[in-house]
C-alpha cells in the first residue's frame, strides 16, 4: 500500500500519561498536515509540515502538543500529560505542491 | 474568520432521486474548495475540487462566489453513495493549504 500509513490505529491511555502517534506519507509528498477530530466534527487543521519545517501552527495545538519531521519524511505527534479532552481521532495527510490532501486511516485515542 | 457550513446533518433519499448536500463558505480571499467522502471504515477520500470542474461518480459541484456556495449534486443517487460529505475550503494564502472543514453531512439512500 503506498498511501499514507499511521501507527498505532488505535491508542487507550489513562489521563496524564504521554502518547506518540506516527505518521508515514506518500514518498514523494513534501507537505505533511495533522488534524483532529471528534465526534460530530469534520477534521479540524492542528499543525502543517513543509519538508523537515513546520511552518504553520493552530490556536488547538497547546504547549502539550509537539509536532517533529525530523528528516522530512515520516512525522511524529506526541502529547504529554494526556487528558480527557484529547481523546479524538488524529488524521495525518500528506500533498505535493499541487495541493491535493491524502489521509491516513487516523489514529483513534481514548483517554481514560 | 474562515468557515464552512453544512447546513444538514443527515440527508436521506431513495435510490433514483436526485440529491443536493449544501455547502456555504466565509472566506475573504480567492476561495478553493473541495468535497471529501468518507466511506464506511473508510479513510476520507477527495471526490472533487472546484477547479477542477470533473465530475466524479456522477457528482458535480460549481463553485457560486455570489451566493458563497459549493453545493455538491448528483441526479440519480445509488445505494453506493451512502457515506459522509464533508465540504471543505482551503487557505490559499497560508504558506500551506491548510483545509477548513464543514461538520460533515451523512447521505443515506435506501432501496
Amino acid at each position: 500500500d503506498t498511501g499514507v500509513s499511521q501507527d498505532p490505529r488505535h491508542k487507550i491511555t489513562k489521563r496524564g500519561q504521554n502518547v506518540t502517534f506516527r505518521c508515514d506519507p506518500i514518498s514523494e509528498h513534501n507537505r505533511l498536515y495533522w488534524y483532529r477530530q471528534t465526534l460530530g466534527q469534520g477534521p479540524e487543521f492542528l499543525t502543517y509540515f513543509q519538508n523537515e519545517a513546520q511552518l504553520e501552527k493552530s490556536r488547538l495545538l497547546s504547549d502539550r502538543f509537539s509536532a517533529e519531521r525530523p528528516k522530512g519524511s515520516f512525522s511524529t505527534l506526541e502529547i504529554q500529560r494526556t487528558e480527557q479532552g484529547d481523546s479524538a481521532m488524529y488524521l495525518c495527510a500528506s500533498s505535493s505542491p499541487r495541493g491535493e490532501q491524502f489521509f491516513g486511516p487516523g489514529t483513534r485515542l481514548t483517554v481514560l | 474568520a474562515q468557515r464552512v457550513t453544512q447546513p444538514e446533518k443527515l440527508l436521506s433519499v431513495f435510490k433514483g432521486a436526485p440529491v443536493e448536500l449544501k455547502c456555504n463558505y466565509s472566506y475573504s480571499g480567492s476561495p478553493e474548495l473541495f468535497w471529501y467522502v468518507q466511506y464506511s471504515r473508510q479513510r476520507l477520500q477527495l471526490l472533487l475540487r472546484h477547479i477542477s470542474r470533473e465530475s466524479i461518480k456522477g457528482f458535480t459541484a460549481d463553485l457560486n462566489k455570489g451566493e458563497t456556495s459549493f453545493h455538491l449534486k448528483k441526479p440519480f443517487a445509488q445505494e453506493e453513495d451512502s457515506a459522509m460529505y464533508y465540504c471543505a475550503l482551503s487557505l490559499k494564502n497560508q504558506a500551506g493549504t491548510a483545509l477548513i472543514f464543514g461538520k460533515g453531512t451523512t447521505l443515506s439512500v435506501s432501496s
